[in-house]
């Protein structure tokens, strides 16, 4: 049962142009992540935000920007995408009834850059 | 900071046997340790998790893990895969409560007949 959708599932891409990836969960949870995961299945934390504020920002390049409008989305914008960034980009949550530590994981968006 | 290593990226396993998958972690204090399934072309999937306590937890699907803090470890077990375990599975450690998730490397699981 999926209770963090993301969109699109796919997106294919030219260098350049600017994406944006869509998630929403419908938890209740109060806290909500970007994980990259590269061809190799390698993953890695980007952002994570808590109640709209930014409370996780990994090294990522200045192209990615995290934006929410309320506590149950995370958006993820990249301008002028770069080859590197073909990936598949995972969005999560968790809740403080948690520890904030079991995080919840959505389908993933699978991105290809032309 | 934590880190997290499972040395075997890839492991062949016959359907009915036994499967072990593992991790070891690096972090100074108390460790919260996860497993995640990744089936193909899907998200993450919580197998089980380790809160301080009991070192032997039991997850979905007849897995279980055992945590030793004297070998810094978290293996994964199952007495008997099915084709269905066909996956990537993924160690994970939040450092404490800090909710910043670091992830081992993962292991792919291929079970032949």
């Amino acid at each position: 049962e999926t209770a963090v959708f993301q969109t699109p599932n796919y997106h294919v891409t030219q260098v350049g142009n600017e994406v944006s990836f869509n998630c929403k969960q419908t938890l209740g949870h109060d806290t909500m992540y970007w994980y990259k995961q590269d061809s190799k299945k390698l993953l890695k934390i980007m952002f994570s935000y808590n109640n709209k504020q930014l409370i996780v920002n990994e090294t990522v390049p200045r192209r990615f920007s995290p934006q929410s409008s309320d506590k149950a989305h995370l958006n993820l914008r990249i301008k002028s995408v770069e080859p590197e960034d073909s990936a598949v980009y995972l969005c999560a949550s968790s809740s403080p009834g948690l520890g904030y530590a079991e995080q919840f994981f959505g389908p993933g968006t699978r991105l290809t850059v032309l | 900071a934590q880190s997290v290593t499972q040395p075997d990226a890839r492991v062949t396993v016959s359907e009915g046997a036994s499967l072990q998958l593992r991790c070891k972690y690096s972090y100074f204090g108390t460790p919260y340790l996860f497993w995640y399934v990744q089936y193909p072309r899907q998200g993450l999937q919580l197998l089980l998790k380790y809160y301080p306590g009991d070192p032997v937890v039991q997850g979905v699907n007849g897995f279980e893990a055992e945590f030793s803090k004297s070998n810094s470890s978290f293996h994964l077990r199952k007495a008997s895969v099915h084709w269905s375990d066909w996956a990537v599975y993924f160690c994970g450690d939040t450092g404490g409560l800090s909710g910043k998730l670091t992830f081992g490397e993962g292991t792919q699981v291929t079970v032949i007949s």
